[in-house]
């Protein structure tokens, strides 16, 4: 069936140090995974995003890695920074709709 | 462009009554749906649209409807409220229903005593 997982569900760092969130699919037919980031009360919002057809994909300090053979997917965050605190979901198109991982809620510790 | 827009921002409900989430968007965008959010358990689909006309169901659509008979439009109804729907819900829209960005809503949080 449609299903992401995403860990870890918790994740601490130190401001400064690096932050990994990793998340599978089951569908191979699927070809785009966005990442999203929701601060505390606030709706989510695009941080990043890849094709099926690309196997990273960087944006400043965010990276986005994917291995289709795998089925898996992973977000990496470099030199964090307070403002990164906030709560991260990996999302996997199914056809028509989209399927989101459980959440992963970071916290950078200063 | 407000993008998409939600109302209420917040609603207390008794068990047994009905009400209609707004959402509305100006970006002439296909795909719209609504999703539930509930602590560790991420964003589940509700329903969703591809378009003027037609709906489709998600995730979790027991006790929830939904039309779309405009582009801009896709209220989701609650036909008798139960404690189980108290969750955070968002609307969200795209150009396209398989991939491009969603387009979130505010969010209503909605608590059913």
């Amino acid at each position: 069936g449609e299903n992401v997982e995403q860990h870890p569900s918790t994740l601490s760092v130190q401001e400064g140090d690096s932050a990994v969130i990793k998340c599978t699919y089951s569908d191979s037919a699927s070809n785009y995974f966005p990442w999203y980031k929701q601060e505390l009360g606030k709706r989510p919002q695009l941080i990043i995003d890849i094709r099926s057809n690309v196997g990273e994909k960087k944006d400043q300090r965010i990276a986005v890695t994917l291995n289709k053979t795998a089925k898996h997917f992973s977000l990496h965050i470099t030199e964090t920074q307070p403002e990164d605190s906030a709560v991260y979901f990996c999302a996997a198109d199914y056809g028509q709709n989209f399927v989101f991982g459980p959440g992963t809620r970071l916290s950078v510790l200063p | 462009n407000a993008g998409v827009t939600q109302t209420p921002k917040f609603q207390v409900l008794k068990t047994g009554q009905s009400m209609t989430l707004q959402c509305a968007q100006d970006m002439n965008h296909e795909y719209m749906s609504w999703y539930r959010q509930d602590p560790g358990m991420g964003l589940r689909l509700i329903h969703y649209s591809v378009g003027a006309g037609i709906t489709d169901q998600g995730e979790v659509p027991n006790g929830y409807n939904v039309s779309r008979s405009t582009t801009e439009d896709f209220p989701l109804r609650l036909l008798s409220a139960a404690p189980s729907q108290t969750s955070v819900y968002f609307c969200a829209s795209s150009y396209r229903a398989d991939t491009g960005e969603l387009f979130f809503g505010e969010g209503s949080r909605l608590t059913v005593l």
